[in-house]
């Protein structure tokens, strides 16, 4: 199946630093991609949908300003959290479609655990 | 708005049982739906996914189900196994959307 790669898988940062998140798609080129959030005992939540080449749409209450997304490629999106808060600690999440067009499976990256302290 | 319930959210069961677990969701308008896997701080696996037309899908000791009239999906897993231990999600897309709506799991553990 297709491989999405998360980097890195868990950070730790003070407070008002900026931290960058990388998502890629190993073998096979995802044009769209998505940035989930999970907060303890919560549901995934969508924050954003990346699209390459173009700017990316925010889910309704997601600071845009705040978590800057970047498609620059077709396998590559970054989620940079500027200015991070202790209310930023979460456990974030690409996915990326799977390469085959009749594969409607989403592919999920492993995750990155971020605590601000 | 679309929700995704799922209940219980824990089940502690012995090795060998078969287990059901459920997904319910509020608009039936659904284009798929689609179950995983999350280990502790790991990415989501997909199990299983099963599109609107369907009624279910099955992938070694793991079936599912869907009944979109009545906003519900059963995920059947059969002999469960210590390594079957993980939460389980349940998510929907709705009208050919590419965003998923996500249920808050059901951790599962299978005592050995």
């Amino acid at each position: 199946g297709a491989v999405v790669s998360q980097h890195p898988s868990w950070v730790i940062c003070k407070s008002g630093t900026s931290v960058k998140i990388e998502c890629r798609s190993l073998d096979f080129q995802a044009t769209t991609m998505f940035w989930y959030r999970q907060f303890p005992k919560q549901s995934l939540m969508l924050m954003a949908t990346s699209n390459e080449g173009s700017k990316a749409t925010y889910e309704q209450g997601v600071e845009k300003d705040k978590f800057l997304i970047n498609h620059a490629s077709l396998t590559l999106s970054t989620l940079t959290v500027t200015s991070a808060h202790p209310e930023d600690s979460s456990f974030y999440i690409c996915s990326a479609r799977g390469g085959d067009t009749t594969n409607e499976k989403l592919f999920f990256g492993s995750g990155t655990q971020l605590s601000v302290l | 708005k679309q929700e995704v319930t799922q209940i219980p959210a824990a089940l502690s069961v012995p090795e060998g049982e078969n287990l059901v677990l459920n997904c319910s969701f509020t608009d039936s308008a659904i284009y798929n739906l689609q179950w995983f896997r999350q280990d502790p701080g790991k990415g989501l696996t997909s199990l299983l996914l099963i599109q609107s037309s369907q009624r279910e899908q099955t992938s070694g000791r793991l079936n599912a189900s869907l009944d979109k009239s009545s906003g519900r999906s059963t995920l059947y897993i059969a002999a469960s196994q210590p390594g079957d231990s993980a939460t389980y999600l349940c998510a929907v897309s709705s009208g050919g959307s590419e965003k998923l709506v996500f249920g808050k799991g059901m951790k599962l553990t299978v005592n050995p």
